[in-house]
Protein backbone atom coordinates (compact mmCIF):
# COMPACT_ATOMS: atom_id res chain seq x y z
CA UNK A 1 0.00 0.00 0.00
CA UNK A 2 0.72 3.53 -0.96
CA UNK A 3 2.01 5.34 2.53
CA UNK A 4 1.17 9.09 2.89
CA UNK A 5 2.85 11.05 5.56
CA UNK A 6 1.36 14.71 6.55
CA UNK A 7 2.78 16.85 8.30
CA UNK A 8 2.30 18.98 10.68
CA UNK A 9 0.30 17.07 12.92
CA UNK A 10 -1.12 20.17 14.23
CA UNK A 11 -0.64 23.90 13.90
CA UNK A 12 -1.74 26.71 15.79
CA UNK A 13 -2.20 30.23 13.33
CA UNK A 14 -3.97 33.51 13.46
CA UNK A 15 -6.42 35.13 11.51
CA UNK A 16 -4.65 36.01 8.22
CA UNK A 17 -1.57 33.75 8.64
CA UNK A 18 -0.63 31.60 5.08
CA UNK A 19 -0.72 28.18 6.12
CA UNK A 20 0.99 24.85 4.32
CA UNK A 21 0.12 21.46 4.97
CA UNK A 22 2.43 18.89 3.13
CA UNK A 23 1.93 15.12 2.17
CA UNK A 24 4.68 12.79 0.98
CA UNK A 25 3.30 9.84 -0.91
CA UNK A 26 5.90 6.43 -0.52
CA UNK A 27 5.58 6.17 -4.58
CA UNK A 28 4.37 8.45 -7.59
CA UNK A 29 1.30 9.17 -7.56
CA UNK A 30 1.17 11.29 -10.68
CA UNK A 31 -1.46 14.10 -9.72
CA UNK A 32 -4.09 11.56 -7.81
CA UNK A 33 -4.08 13.31 -4.71
CA UNK A 34 -7.42 15.33 -2.60
CA UNK A 35 -7.45 17.72 0.26
CA UNK A 36 -10.64 17.17 2.86
CA UNK A 37 -11.06 20.11 5.51
CA UNK A 38 -13.26 17.81 8.55
CA UNK A 39 -14.95 19.80 11.22
CA UNK A 40 -15.93 17.65 14.89
CA UNK A 41 -19.21 15.91 14.14
CA UNK A 42 -19.46 16.58 10.20
CA UNK A 43 -17.84 14.65 6.86
CA UNK A 44 -14.68 15.22 5.34
CA UNK A 45 -15.24 18.07 2.45
CA UNK A 46 -13.54 18.16 -0.64
CA UNK A 47 -11.01 21.27 -0.82
CA UNK A 48 -9.16 20.38 -3.76
CA UNK A 49 -8.76 17.44 -6.62
CA UNK A 50 -6.13 16.12 -8.80
CA UNK A 51 -3.57 17.91 -6.26
CA UNK A 52 -4.84 21.18 -7.93
CA UNK A 53 -8.25 21.40 -9.46
CA UNK A 54 -10.13 24.13 -6.75
CA UNK A 55 -13.40 22.33 -5.99
CA UNK A 56 -16.54 24.25 -7.15
CA UNK A 57 -17.80 26.18 -3.97
CA UNK A 58 -14.58 26.44 -2.46
CA UNK A 59 -12.94 29.69 -1.38
CA UNK A 60 -9.96 31.16 -4.14
CA UNK A 61 -7.58 31.36 -0.57
CA UNK A 62 -7.67 27.22 -0.79
CA UNK A 63 -5.26 26.35 -3.33
CA UNK A 64 -2.98 22.82 -3.68
CA UNK A 65 -0.13 22.04 -5.36
CA UNK A 66 2.64 18.93 -6.59
CA UNK A 67 3.14 15.69 -8.35
CA UNK A 68 4.54 12.64 -8.31
CA UNK A 69 5.79 12.43 -4.26
CA UNK A 70 5.25 15.43 -2.49
CA UNK A 71 2.29 18.07 -2.28
CA UNK A 72 0.58 20.94 -0.34
CA UNK A 73 -2.13 22.55 0.20
CA UNK A 74 -1.87 26.86 1.19
CA UNK A 75 -4.52 28.85 2.55
CA UNK A 76 -3.81 32.09 1.93
CA UNK A 77 -4.95 34.11 4.74
CA UNK A 78 -6.72 31.95 7.02
CA UNK A 79 -10.32 32.92 8.44
CA UNK A 80 -12.27 31.74 11.36
CA UNK A 81 -14.53 29.15 9.52
CA UNK A 82 -11.14 27.60 8.54
CA UNK A 83 -10.11 26.05 11.86
CA UNK A 84 -10.61 22.49 11.45
CA UNK A 85 -8.73 19.42 10.67
CA UNK A 86 -7.27 18.84 7.39
CA UNK A 87 -6.82 15.68 5.48
CA UNK A 88 -4.97 13.99 2.37
CA UNK A 89 -6.05 11.23 -0.06
CA UNK A 90 -4.53 8.91 -2.70
CA UNK A 91 -6.59 7.67 -4.94
CA UNK A 92 -4.12 6.58 -7.16
CA UNK A 93 -3.59 3.16 -6.44
CA UNK A 94 -5.81 0.60 -4.35
CA UNK A 95 -5.86 1.02 -1.34
CA UNK A 96 -6.78 4.68 -0.92
CA UNK A 97 -4.61 5.75 1.88
CA UNK A 98 -5.28 9.13 4.00
CA UNK A 99 -2.49 11.30 5.68
CA UNK A 100 -2.66 11.16 9.40
CA UNK A 101 -4.41 14.65 9.40
CA UNK A 102 -3.11 18.39 10.75
CA UNK A 103 -5.69 20.27 13.00
CA UNK A 104 -5.75 24.36 12.20
CA UNK A 105 -5.66 25.71 15.84
CA UNK A 106 -6.51 29.29 16.78
CA UNK A 107 -3.36 31.21 18.05
CA UNK B 1 -28.22 17.08 -5.74
CA UNK B 2 -27.12 14.02 -4.60
CA UNK B 3 -27.00 13.03 -1.34
CA UNK B 4 -25.71 9.90 0.49
CA UNK B 5 -27.41 8.59 3.75
CA UNK B 6 -26.11 5.62 5.45
CA UNK B 7 -28.22 3.77 7.81
CA UNK B 8 -26.69 1.08 10.49
CA UNK B 9 -27.03 -0.25 13.56
CA UNK B 10 -25.50 1.63 16.19
CA UNK B 11 -24.32 -1.24 18.22
CA UNK B 12 -23.85 -4.48 17.05
CA UNK B 13 -22.31 -7.79 18.89
CA UNK B 14 -19.29 -9.76 18.75
CA UNK B 15 -20.99 -12.15 17.26
CA UNK B 16 -22.99 -10.65 14.77
CA UNK B 17 -22.03 -9.29 11.49
CA UNK B 18 -21.54 -5.23 11.05
CA UNK B 19 -24.24 -4.76 8.17
CA UNK B 20 -24.39 -0.83 7.08
CA UNK B 21 -26.25 0.71 4.17
CA UNK B 22 -25.96 3.59 2.09
CA UNK B 23 -29.02 5.09 0.37
CA UNK B 24 -28.44 7.17 -2.33
CA UNK B 25 -30.80 10.09 -3.76
CA UNK B 26 -30.74 12.79 -6.56
CA UNK B 27 -28.65 10.55 -8.86
CA UNK B 28 -28.50 7.01 -9.98
CA UNK B 29 -26.16 4.53 -8.72
CA UNK B 30 -26.08 2.75 -12.11
CA UNK B 31 -24.47 5.48 -13.61
CA UNK B 32 -21.23 5.74 -15.76
CA UNK B 33 -18.10 6.31 -14.52
CA UNK B 34 -19.56 6.30 -10.25
CA UNK B 35 -17.77 3.89 -7.76
CA UNK B 36 -19.23 3.94 -4.11
CA UNK B 37 -17.13 3.48 -1.46
CA UNK B 38 -16.87 2.75 2.14
CA UNK B 39 -14.62 4.29 4.47
CA UNK B 40 -14.41 4.43 8.04
CA UNK B 41 -12.77 6.84 10.77
CA UNK B 42 -12.23 5.86 14.54
CA UNK B 43 -9.57 7.75 16.97
CA UNK B 44 -7.17 4.90 16.82
CA UNK B 45 -7.05 4.45 12.97
CA UNK B 46 -7.64 7.76 11.62
CA UNK B 47 -9.44 7.78 7.96
CA UNK B 48 -9.46 4.09 6.47
CA UNK B 49 -10.42 3.15 2.97
CA UNK B 50 -12.57 0.05 3.67
CA UNK B 51 -13.48 -0.76 -0.12
CA UNK B 52 -15.65 0.00 -3.49
CA UNK B 53 -18.10 -1.05 -5.70
CA UNK B 54 -19.19 -0.24 -9.17
CA UNK B 55 -22.67 -0.94 -10.16
CA UNK B 56 -21.73 -3.84 -12.00
CA UNK B 57 -20.94 -5.21 -8.62
CA UNK B 58 -17.04 -5.07 -9.59
CA UNK B 59 -15.08 -4.45 -5.86
CA UNK B 60 -11.80 -3.32 -5.03
CA UNK B 61 -11.28 -4.02 -1.38
CA UNK B 62 -8.12 -2.72 1.66
CA UNK B 63 -6.45 -6.37 2.07
CA UNK B 64 -6.38 -5.27 5.71
CA UNK B 65 -10.18 -5.92 5.73
CA UNK B 66 -10.52 -8.29 2.64
CA UNK B 67 -10.65 -11.50 4.48
CA UNK B 68 -13.91 -10.17 6.68
CA UNK B 69 -15.50 -7.58 4.22
CA UNK B 70 -18.41 -7.50 1.51
CA UNK B 71 -19.85 -4.67 -0.49
CA UNK B 72 -22.84 -5.27 -2.24
CA UNK B 73 -24.52 -3.16 -4.39
CA UNK B 74 -29.08 -3.04 -5.40
CA UNK B 75 -29.31 -0.96 -8.11
CA UNK B 76 -33.13 -1.44 -8.11
CA UNK B 77 -33.50 0.11 -4.98
CA UNK B 78 -30.15 2.74 -5.31
CA UNK B 79 -28.59 1.36 -2.49
CA UNK B 80 -25.35 -0.46 -1.53
CA UNK B 81 -24.51 -2.00 1.30
CA UNK B 82 -20.94 -3.12 3.39
CA UNK B 83 -20.96 -6.37 5.91
CA UNK B 84 -17.85 -7.03 7.68
CA UNK B 85 -18.44 -10.50 9.55
CA UNK B 86 -16.43 -11.26 13.05
CA UNK B 87 -16.28 -7.90 14.10
CA UNK B 88 -14.02 -6.50 17.28
CA UNK B 89 -13.45 -3.63 19.39
CA UNK B 90 -11.65 -2.03 16.78
CA UNK B 91 -14.05 -1.85 14.04
CA UNK B 92 -16.05 0.44 16.27
CA UNK B 93 -16.06 3.68 14.18
CA UNK B 94 -18.20 6.38 12.07
CA UNK B 95 -18.81 4.35 8.72
CA UNK B 96 -19.02 7.12 5.84
CA UNK B 97 -20.34 6.01 1.95
CA UNK B 98 -18.76 8.24 -0.53
CA UNK B 99 -19.30 8.74 -4.11
CA UNK B 100 -16.07 8.73 -6.41
CA UNK B 101 -15.64 10.24 -9.95
CA UNK B 102 -11.84 10.55 -11.45
CA UNK B 103 -11.09 11.24 -7.27
CA UNK B 104 -13.70 14.03 -6.47
CA UNK B 105 -15.41 11.91 -3.64
CA UNK B 106 -18.90 13.03 -2.16
CA UNK B 107 -19.57 11.71 1.31
CA UNK B 108 -22.17 11.06 3.61
CA UNK B 109 -22.97 12.09 6.87
CA UNK B 110 -21.90 8.99 7.94
CA UNK B 111 -22.87 6.72 10.90
CA UNK B 112 -21.39 5.58 14.29
CA UNK B 113 -21.15 1.45 14.80
CA UNK B 114 -20.06 0.48 18.30
CA UNK B 115 -18.90 -2.89 18.53
CA UNK B 116 -19.65 -4.14 22.05
CA UNK B 117 -19.35 -7.77 23.53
Amino acid sequence: AIRVTQSPSSLSASVGDRVTITCRASQDIRNELGWYQQKPGRAPKLLIYAASGLQSGVPSRFSGSGSGTRFTLTISSLQPEDFATYYCLQDNSYPYTFGQGTKVEIK
Amino acid sequence: QLQLQESGPGLVRTSETLSVTCSVFGGSISGNGFYWNWIRQSPGRGLEWIGNIYYSGTTNYNPSLRSRVTISVDTSRNQFSLRLTSPTAADTAVYFCAREELGIFKWGRGTLVTVSS
